[in-house]
């Protein structure tokens, strides 16, 4: 089975310019969450998604920050307009969460990663 | 709010030598789940294992084993006879029951295996 895919991997960039990263999940499952890594700031949560509708994006940096999930398969991150500091991996995961799991957490599988140098 | 330390931040052994990560959690929550993931060179986070607060069972998978002691709110790592292969960054999370699966990472721990 494909795990989740990332696209691009990589993505150079100008200052000002508008970023849009991609992720399709794990087919089945229903959450889906965006990452960011940075030396400084480790691994934190952006956003996340369950049943396509955001749930929680108190980790979005500010408003350049957007993700929508338009369907099941399918996620961007956009960023508009792209600075310097926002040069870091961009992780997307999912995972499956059953509606009678009575709030279980379950396995975040990740994706690849997208590595994001804004100049 | 929760919070997991992993206060080594890099450890460099030698081949064949066992090694021990550390992480320590912090949440008021009695029901969690702690993870460990790998993350190797190539840079993608590897899942390696899931642990609920209610199983303080260890576990051991081939040269890998972990140690969950809730009296110590820590859940350890350990790596038996190294290899160079096993040359990463080895991240500890936590989530809260209902919390829709939000990890809390601790900040990595750098293993260097020299052969």
């Amino acid at each position: 089975d494909a795990g989740v895919i990332q696209s691009p991997r990589h993505e150079v960039t100008e200052m000002g310019q508008e970023v849009t990263l991609r992720c399709k999940p794990i087919s089945g499952h229903n959450s889906l969450f965006w990452y960011r890594q940075t030396m400084m700031r480790g691994l934190e949560l952006l956003i996340y998604f369950n049943n396509n509708v955001p749930i929680d994006d108190s980790g979005m940096p500010e408003d350049r920050f957007s993700a929508k999930m338009p369907n099941a398969s399918f996620s961007t991150l956009k960023i508009q307009p792209s600075e310097p500091r926002d040069s870091a991996v961009y992780f997307c995961a999912s995972s499956f969460q059953a509606a009678t799991s009575g709030g279980r957490a379950e396995t975040q599988y990740f994706g690849p990663g997208t590595r994001l140098l804004v100049l | 709010a929760q919070k997991v330390t992993q206060a080594q931040t890099e450890i460099s052994v030698v081949e064949k030598e066992d090694v021990t990560l550390d992480c320590v959690y912090e949440t008021r929550d009695t029901t969690y789940y702690l993870f460990w993931y790998k993350q190797p060179p190539s840079g993608e986070l590897v899942f390696l294992i899931r642990r609920n607060s209610f199983d303080e069972q260890n576990e051991i998978s081939g040269r890998y084993s972990w140690n969950f002691q809730k009296s110590t709110s820590s859940f350890n790592f350990t790596i038996t006879a190294s290899q160079v292969v096993d040359s990463a960054v080895y991240f500890c999370a936590l989530t809260l029951n209902n919390a829709g699966n939000m990890l809390t990472f601790g900040g990595g721990t750098r293993l260097m295996v020299k052969p």
